[in-house]
């Protein structure tokens, strides 16, 4: 699987839009990029995928550069139940290799 | 929507004793399942891929005779921690797909465990 480059931290006010980037330069043509998090203590969960499209659904928006070389997970309206680390990885069959994943801190 | 439970969610046991952890699907199939293990402020560490009616594939540095892995059905896979030390206390974490549907990979709660 490809590697992913997140940073390793971010501030996020409530009720703003929380953008998280990654850098995946060496993704290869068939592998999808994939963004779970984790709440304290508990299992990842799945936020969303694509391919080379922008993709939305009820938790965020995915934009997915042109080149495929990055990607900016969006949260639209952040709140404190969003903090968290969030993780970006790149899949083209089964398993998801986890990086060191962002955490997002979200503040009143 | 697709949905892994685990059990149990904590677990404390004693040196030398053998743990098991069950991993299930609930709503759908899974012949493929995988382990996770996490340490304290660090990522997610593939441990090994659970093939329904097959051996498991470890992951270099795992050790196959320690970490027992079933995967008797396509819904429930089992990991035993063997003869359990202090070390091999962490967060457990299993994950599966849907082979139907092909979603994205579905996460357990994980287990705790703790060895004294």
């Amino acid at each position: 699987d490809a590697k992913t480059t997140q940073p390793t931290s971010m501030d996020c006010a409530e009720g703003r839009a929380a953008n998280l980037p990654c850098n995946h330069s060496t993704i290869s043509g068939n592998e999808y990029v994939y963004w779970y998090r984790q709440i304290h203590s508990q299992g990842p969960q799945y936020i969303i995928h694509g391919l080379k499209n922008n993709e939305t659904n009820e938790m965020a928006s995915l934009i997915i550069t042109e080149d495929r070389k990055s990607s900016t997970l969006i949260l639209p309206h952040a709140t404190l139940r969003d903090t968290a680390v969030y993780y970006c990885m790149m899949n083209a069959g089964n398993m998801l290799t986890f990086g060191g994943g962002t955490r997002l801190m979200v503040k009143p | 929507g697709a949905v892994v439970s685990q059990h149990p969610s904590r677990v404390i046991c004693k040196s030398g004793t053998s743990v098991k952890i069950e991993c299930r699907s609930l709503d759908f199939q899974a012949t493929t399942m995988f382990w996770y293990r996490q340490f304290p402020k660090q990522s997610l560490m593939l441990m090994a891929t659970s093939n329904e009616g097959s051996k498991a594939t470890y992951e270099q540095g795992v050790e196959k005779d320690k970490f027992l892995i079933n995967h008797a059905s396509l819904t429930l896979s089992t990991l035993t921690v063997t003869s359990a030390h202090p070390e091999d206390s962490s967060f457990y974490i299993c994950s599966a797909r849907d082979r139907v549907t092909n979603s994205p990979l579905h996460f357990g709660n994980g287990t705790r465990l703790t060895v004294t």
